[in-house]
């Protein structure tokens, strides 16, 4: 089982903050790195999907970094809104076949 | 298609009984995933499958569960003799074999055991 931690667990902006998160994982042998977006009651959705060292990705107000050597990611996002409060989960695979998720980020945007 | 669907959404059982879950993935995708997820964690990987070979079970999966894709499409998540540990979020995606898109996950299937 390979190690995937996120932080902070959780956070609380208000609407308009920027914020960050960050996911860190092995810097060893590195295939992919997922971001999801999990609203309450729904399911996870993917944001985005990171292969190599120095990708950045952006989706509207919400880019990703990448750095495999050092091996972390961070996500941000840009003028919080309400409709951004979800958890934020990482997902890192070494070979393709299976991805291991970090504990997550809880967002809160308070109007 | 209407993505991955997962059935049921909820699910309340007595401590002992056999429950099975069902997972329809997006019909073109040969890859089906399990995972758990339970309070504060991040999902845990259970076991996969392309077409109908279970190519990989996770080492922390007691003999109590065990999972089929007899055709390769839908797929079934049994856990027999439940415990109360067996509470969880049992989450079902779906992908195509040698893409890196991300997975499409189902809903869930929420497990209380009481």
């Amino acid at each position: 089982i390979l190690n995937v931690e996120q932080s902070p667990q959780s956070l609380h902006v208000q609407e308009g903050d920027s914020t960050n998160f960050t996911c860190s994982f092995p810097s060893s042998n590195f295939y992919a790195l997922h971001w999801y977006r999990w609203e309450t009651a729904k399911s996870p959705e993917a944001l985005f999907v990171m292969t190599l060292n120095g990708d950045e990705k952006k989706k509207g107000r919400i880019s990703a970094t990448l750095n495999t050597k050092e091996g972390y990611s961070y996500l941000y996002i840009k003028g919080s809104q309400p409709e951004d409060s979800a958890t934020y989960l990482c997902a890192f695979s070494n070979t393709g076949n299976q991805f291991y998720f970090g504990t997550g980020t809880s967002l809160t945007v308070i109007p | 298609d209407t993505g991955v669907s997962q059935d049921p959404r909820h699910k309340i059982t007595k401590r002992g009984q056999n429950v099975t879950f069902r997972c329809d993935p997006i019909s073109e995708h040969n890859r089906l995933y399990w995972y758990r997820q339970t309070l504060g964690q991040g999902p845990e990987f259970l076991t996969y499958f392309q077409n109908e070979a279970q190519l990989e079970k996770s080492r922390l999966l007691s003999d109590r569960f065990s999972a089929e894709r007899p055709k390769g499409s839908f797929s079934t998540l049994e856990i027999q003799r439940t415990e109360q540990g067996d509470s969880a979020m049992y989450l079902c995606a779906s992908s195509l074999a040698g893409r890196i898109d991300g997975y499409t996950f189902g809903s869930g299937t929420r497990l209380t055991v009481v």
